[in-house]
């Protein structure tokens, strides 16, 4: 199976939170990132967690990770039309990541 | 603020065909990669570039492709002899430094979308 992974598709209606989820199989993975992409653009970095660590909370994106499962996800609060891109989960032990497929986040009214 | 430039934004080339990608990373950053992402797949490291050498570079950055920095401000990618299968999106990446740093520091491009016939 692939390294990282995600479900390609999201849909949310405005206002509502999204979970987006990604799962991993490297454990050695010292750093665990999501990224965004608007359209035209390039990868932004959103969020990243430490391994060590099991919550990250930065205004309205929630990063939790279970390290047991190898399992990343983000929460977006009050999900926005804004917010509507494809979110990449990485997992790096270096300065070079390693990105999952994107997820599309569709926010529809 | 300073972003990381591509250009083209889009390029159809023949197979065969020699093709360069241009960036303009950020001006005071020293670590250049690349990166691409064919179409439904996920982003995939290509090369990373420092003080006018390769430092690091992936299975799929074979004899076909190069980089170069040709003046201060341009990073290039070429590709010799385009496959069909090179048709992708490719990314351009820049960082400050890598002493201490992560890839929280890498700023990426908009990205360079190759299609080839």
């Amino acid at each position: 199976g692939e390294d990282v992974e995600q479900s390609l598709f999201l849909s949310v209606r405005e206002g509502d939170s999204s979970v987006i989820n990604c799962t991993y199989t490297d454990s050695s993975s010292t750093y665990l990132y999501w990224y965004k992409q608007e359209p035209g653009a390039g990868l932004q970095l959103l969020t990243y967690i430490f391994s060590n660590m099991d919550m990250k909370q930065d205004q309205r994106l929630t990063v939790l990770l279970n390290k047991k499962d190898k399992h990343l996800s983000l929460r977006i609060a009050d999900t926005q039309t804004g917010d509507s891109a494809i979110y990449f989960c990485a997992r790096g032990g270096s300065y070079i990541p390693t990105f999952g497929r994107g997820t599309s986040l569709i926010v529809h009214p | 603020e300073p972003e990381v430039t591509q250009t083209p934004s889009h390029q159809v080339t023949q197979m065969g065909q020699e093709v360069i990608l241009r960036c303009v990373p950020i001006s005071n950053h020293l670590y250049f990669y690349w990166y691409r992402q064919i179409l439904g797949q996920k982003v995939e490291f290509l090369v990373s570039f420092y003080n006018n050498e390769i430092s690091e570079k992936s299975e799929i950055f074979d004899d076909q492709f190069s980089v170069e920095r040709p003046d201060g401000s341009n990073f290039t990618l070429k590709i010799r002899s385009t496959k069909l299968e090179d048709s992708a999106m490719y990314f351009c990446a820049s960082s400050p430094g890598l002493a201490g740093a992560t890839v929280t520091e890498q700023y990426f491009g908009p990205g360079t979308r190759l299609t080839v016939t």
